[in-house]
């Protein structure tokens, strides 16, 4: 049980482009879902925590209109990086959690690259 | 906020050695402690997490360990294997939902 899925794994955009990254829940429902970022070698820093049918909550730093979150369901969740940059270049990984539980589940990843 | 530091940033042990990888927090309202294994580019698998309640769980070759007064917790994988070579994330939460992560330990187990 607990599985996520994320699509796509990976994504080769133009700059200037926008990118849609899906987060599904496949046999649970994620009552929170977690946007994370990961750089090579490097930790993961989340971006931000979105609950179903409310709006995300951004962590300091991370422009809201750039990285567009929808949690339209209990089992789906969006990431849109719009006007994608090189610098947007990066792994965007997903998490979800039940309700009453703060176990995260860990989708694949989605490795975007901008051109 | 919370701050979580992890150390060392990379570990190498012979197969079959133990090997150890220490966390800190700074918030002591921080409850919950998981810990993740990521192997090179795949999502974080949680291998073990505990509790504030509880100050050891095991599971087969993994335990961890917490100590409230000081802030800090431990993973200890003994016998290790090569295919326990892999990037180790500490997390901590506080009744938040939001995991703050270390900064990984990078364990080589070579054969």
């Amino acid at each position: 049980g607990a599985v996520v899925s994320q699509h796509p794994s990976w994504v080769i955009c133009k700059s200037g482009t926008s990118v849609k990254i899906e987060c599904r829940s496949l046999d649970f429902q994620a009552t929170t879902m977690f946007w994370y970022r990961q750089f090579p070698k490097q930790s993961l820093m989340l971006m931000a925590t979105s609950n179903e049918g409310s709006k995300a909550t951004y962590e300091q730093g991370v422009e809201k209109d750039k990285f567009l979150i929808n949690h339209a369901s209990l089992t789906l969740s969006t990431l849109t990086v719009t006007s994608a940059h090189p610098e947007d270049s990066s792994f965007y990984i997903c998490s979800a959690s039940g309700p009453n539980s703060d176990t995260q589940y860990f989708g694949p990843g989605t490795r975007l690259t901008v051109l | 906020g919370e701050n979580v530091e992890q150390h060392p940033s990379t570990l190498s042990v012979q197969e079959g050695d133990s090997a150890v990888i220490k966390c800190t927090y700074s918030d002591s309202a921080s409850n919950y402690f998981p810990w993740y294994k990521q192997e090179l580019g795949k999502r974080p698998q949680l291998i073990i997490d505990i509790r504030s309640n509880v100050g050891e769980k095991k599971d087969q070759r993994i335990a961890v360990t917490l100590n409230k007064t000081a802030k800090h917790f431990s993973l200890h994988i003994t016998e290790t294997q090569p295919e326990d070579s892999a990037v180790y994330f500490c997390a901590a939460s506080n009744n938040t939902d939001k995991l703050i992560f270390g900064t990984g330990t990078r364990l080589q187990v070579f054969p």
